[in-house]
């Protein structure tokens, strides 16, 4: 059975820093891993999608790089800003046969001014 | 649709009373998926249709959780008999059946059961 694990559970960093959230899988059989971000109260918005056969993806100040062998996935946020405060989590599709994605428990990061 | 779309935004309800959420998926999206997000918790998965086939049903709680879909249309998610412990942020998501898409979330459902 996959499981996913988000390391850390929370943090806080002043404003301009450069951060990595981590994400390790169980299985290394997959179709693709993805970050999403979660405002309080709020759905899931899609960040990155990383298919397996690459190693990263990046948008702006984000870039996910993905080591499939080892089961590890790192987001990476360049200069973090205020707005960026929010929990992340990672979705990991398997490709045992379910398109049920593993998600992790994710991160709650905050960055003040 | 653009997007992913549930209905109602928020919904207070009695305990003991039926509810009905509603999630109307990105047009041409075969699977779609009912998550449940308790404060402060992780998703918990519920449901996932995939166009015509049976329902993956294993996520669901207990059987005053049901949910409906017609093809590849509006999902529907019934909880019965509402308790205090149903209260969560329910999410839909679907996706393309494809292996080498991602999913597309809509923006929940808070029920608060009273």
């Amino acid at each position: 059975k996959q499981e996913v694990t988000q390391i850390p559970a929370a943090l806080s960093v002043p404003e301009g820093e450069n951060l990595v959230l981590n994400c390790s899988f169980t299985d290394s059989a997959i179709y693709n891993l993805q970050w999403f971000r979660q405002d309080p109260g709020k759905g899931l918005t899609s960040l990155l999608l990383i298919q397996s056969s690459q190693r990263e993806q990046t948008s702006g100040r984000l870039n996910a790089s993905l080591d499939k062998s080892s089961g590890r996935s790192t987001l990476y946020i360049a200069a973090s800003q205020p707005g960026d405060s929010a929990t992340y989590l990672c979705a990991v599709r398997a490709s045992g046969g379910s398109y049920i994605p593993t998600f992790g428990r994710g991160t709650s990061l905050i960055v003040h001014p | 649709g653009a997007g992913v779309s549930q209905s109602p935004s928020n919904k207070v309800t009695e305990k003991g009373k039926d509810v009905e959420l509603r999630c109307d998926p990105i047009s041409g999206h075969t699977a779609l998926y009912w998550y449940r997000q308790r404060l402060g918790q992780g998703l918990e998965f519920l449901i996932y249709f995939q166009g015509n086939s049976a329902p993956d049903k294993s996520g669901l709680p207990s059987d005053r959780f049901s949910a409906e879909r017609t093809g590849e249309s509006v999902s529907t998610l019934t909880i019965q008999r509402t308790q205090q412990e149903d209260s969560a942020v329910y999410l839909c998501a679907s996706s393309l059946a494809s292996q080498n898409y991602g999913y597309t979330f809509g923006s929940g459902t808070r029920l608060t059961v009273v």
